[in-house]
């Protein structure tokens, strides 16, 4: 069964790049056949996708943060990464990487969420 | 690229039935059959529940159904329960890749 694990920084500083690293385990994102992506949840809020990566290479994002996102894949670590710039406080919030299956129109499975401050 | 509009909240008794509403626009989800809904309970990780508008994910109960008119997609809860009570969030494709969520809504069981 697919599991995915984020891993970074809890803090980061005012306009500080952000870089998360999400794991996979029980399953190649080499022959996934899938979007790989993350989805953000200021604290009280809703969800908000943030983009994702096809697993050969395509990135997609969301319009409002695009110029600020970068998602990368370490197909060699079965990893995918985001960064995200120029960070301010309305970056705070749990970030949640997520798949979502070629052909397939949901988000599943999602990792536990990181919590990200940012703050000086 | 402006999030679905939900409300903020709903409620009803055990046993009664309860509509979430989700409202886009033509260019999500009254463009796409691709909405789907996720319940989250505080300080949980989302689950979906409800996808291609009105499929249900293996596990999850007959009681929980999606459907949509126009720009606006709807989640029915019925016979509703106790554990029940969670956020629940609408997603739909917007076209070129993008996709977007709901505001979330607040349901609470009497």
């Amino acid at each position: 069964q697919l599991q995915l694990q984020e891993s970074g920084p809890g803090l980061a500083k005012p306009s500080e790049t952000l870089s998360l690293t999400c794991t996979v385990s029980g399953d190649s994102i080499s022959t996934s056949y899938s979007y790989l992506g993350w989805i953000r949840q200021p604290p009280g809020k809703g969800l908000e996708w943030v983009g994702f990566i096809y697993y050969s290479g395509g990135t997609y994002y969301n319009p409002s943060l695009k110029s600020r996102v970068t998602i990368s894949v370490d197909t060699s670590k079965n990893q995918f990464s985001l960064n995200l710039s120029s960070m301010t406080a309305a970056d705070t919030g749990v970030y949640y990487c997520s798949r979502m299956v070629t052909g397939n129109n949901w988000f599943d499975p999602w990792g536990q969420g990181i919590l990200v401050t940012v703050s000086s | 690229q402006s999030a679905l509009t939900q409300p903020r909240s709903v409620s009803g008794s055990p046993g009664q039935s309860v509509t979430i509403s989700c409202t886009g626009t033509s260019s999500d989800v009254g463009g796409y059959n691709y909405v789907s809904w996720y319940q989250q309970y505080p300080g949980k990780v989302p689950k979906v529940m409800i996808y291609d508008v009105s499929k249900r994910p293996s596990g999850v109960p007959d009681r929980f159904s999606g459907s949509k008119s126009g720009n606006t997609a709807s989640l029915t809860i019925s016979g509703l329960q106790a554990e029940d009570e969670a956020d629940y969030y609408c997603n739909s494709y917007a076209g070129n890749y993008v996709w977007v969520f709901g505001g979330g809504t607040k349901l609470t069981v009497l």
